[in-house]
C-alpha cells in the first residue's frame, strides 16, 4: 500500500523559499503523476501542480512564476519549492498521487499534510 | 480556469436520511472521445486529508460504501449519500480533471441534524 509523507520546515519567513519533500513508501515513483495541493486555514483546496515520474511538470498559472516541482527517483521522493512567499502562502500542504498510472486525474493516496506558516 | 461551484455550502441531515450535494462546472467536463465525465468527489474529515470517493463522476472507489453514489454529466453533477451515517460528517469537494489547472469546488459541509 503506497503511503506518502510530507516533510520540511513549518515556519518560513516572508520573501524566502518554502521547500517541502514528499517521500513515497510502499511503491515506486515510476509511471505515475505526483501532485502538490494546498489548503489555507479554513479554506478550500488549491492544486499547485504536478510532475510525471519522467520529470515533465505542469503548474497552476496563479503560482507558476514561483513554483518548482522536481522528482528524485533514486530516493523515491518529489519536492516542492515556492519562492518569494508571503502570508498568503500559509497553508497545509499536501502531496498526493494520481490514482491511475499515466493519468493525471483524480488523487489517491494523499499524505497527511504539513502546515507551513509564513511569518517573521 | 474551470470554475467549480457547489451547493449548498452546508447542510444538516438526520441520521439515516438522504444527503444531496450539487456541483456545477463552468464548462462541460464530458469528453465525447471516451464518453467520460472528468469529475471526482472527495470528503475531508476534520484534521484529515481528503479521501477519494468517486471518479469518472459515478465510479465508486474501491472500499467506499455503496451509500455513496455520483451522477450527472456535462456541467451538472450530484453526490448522494443515501442513508447518512455519523462517520459521514465531513466537508465534501468536487474536483475537475478535464483540464489544468485542476480545480475544486468550495466545499459542502455535511452535519447531523
Amino acid at each position: 500500500q503506497v503511503q506518502l509523507q510530507e516533510s520540511g520546515p513549518g515556519l518560513v519567513k516572508p520573501s524566502e523559499t518554502l521547500s517541502l519533500t514528499c517521500t513515497v513508501s510502499g511503491g515506486s515513483i515510476s509511471n505515475y503523476y505526483w501532485i502538490w495541493i494546498r489548503q489555507a486555514p479554513g479554506k478550500g483546496l488549491e492544486w499547485i501542480g504536478h510532475i510525471y515520474y519522467s520529470g515533465s511538470t505542469n503548474y497552476n498559472p496563479s503560482l507558476k512564476s514561483r513554483v518548482t516541482i522536481s522528482v528524485d527517483m533514486s530516493k523515491n521522493q518529489f519536492s516542492l519549492k515556492l519562492n518569494s512567499v508571503t502570508a498568503a502562502d500559509t497553508a497545509v500542504y499536501y502531496c498526493a498521487r494520481a490514482a491511475a498510472a499515466g493519468v493525471y486525474g483524480w488523487f489517491d493516496p494523499w499524505g497527511q499534510g504539513t502546515l507551513v506558516t509564513v511569518s517573521s | 480556469d474551470i470554475v467549480m461551484t457547489q451547493s449548498p455550502d452546508s447542510l444538516a441531515v438526520s441520521l439515516g436520511e438522504r444527503a444531496t450535494i450539487n456541483c456545477k462546472s463552468s464548462q462541460s467536463l464530458f469528453y465525447s472521445s471516451n464518453n467520460k465525465n472528468y469529475l471526482a468527489w472527495y470528503h475531508q474529515r476534520p484534521g484529515q486529508p481528503p479521501k477519494l470517493l468517486i471518479y469518472w463522476a459515478s465510479t465508486r472507489e474501491s472500499g467506499v460504501p455503496d451509500r455513496f453514489s455520483g451522477s450527472g454529466s456535462g456541467t451538472d453533477f450530484t453526490l448522494t449519500i443515501s442513508s447518512l451515517q455519523a462517520e459521514d460528517v465531513a466537508v465534501y469537494y468536487c474536483q475537475q480533471y478535464y483540464s489544468t489547472p485542476q480545480t475544486f469546488g468550495q466545499g459542502t459541509k455535511v452535519e447531523i441534524k
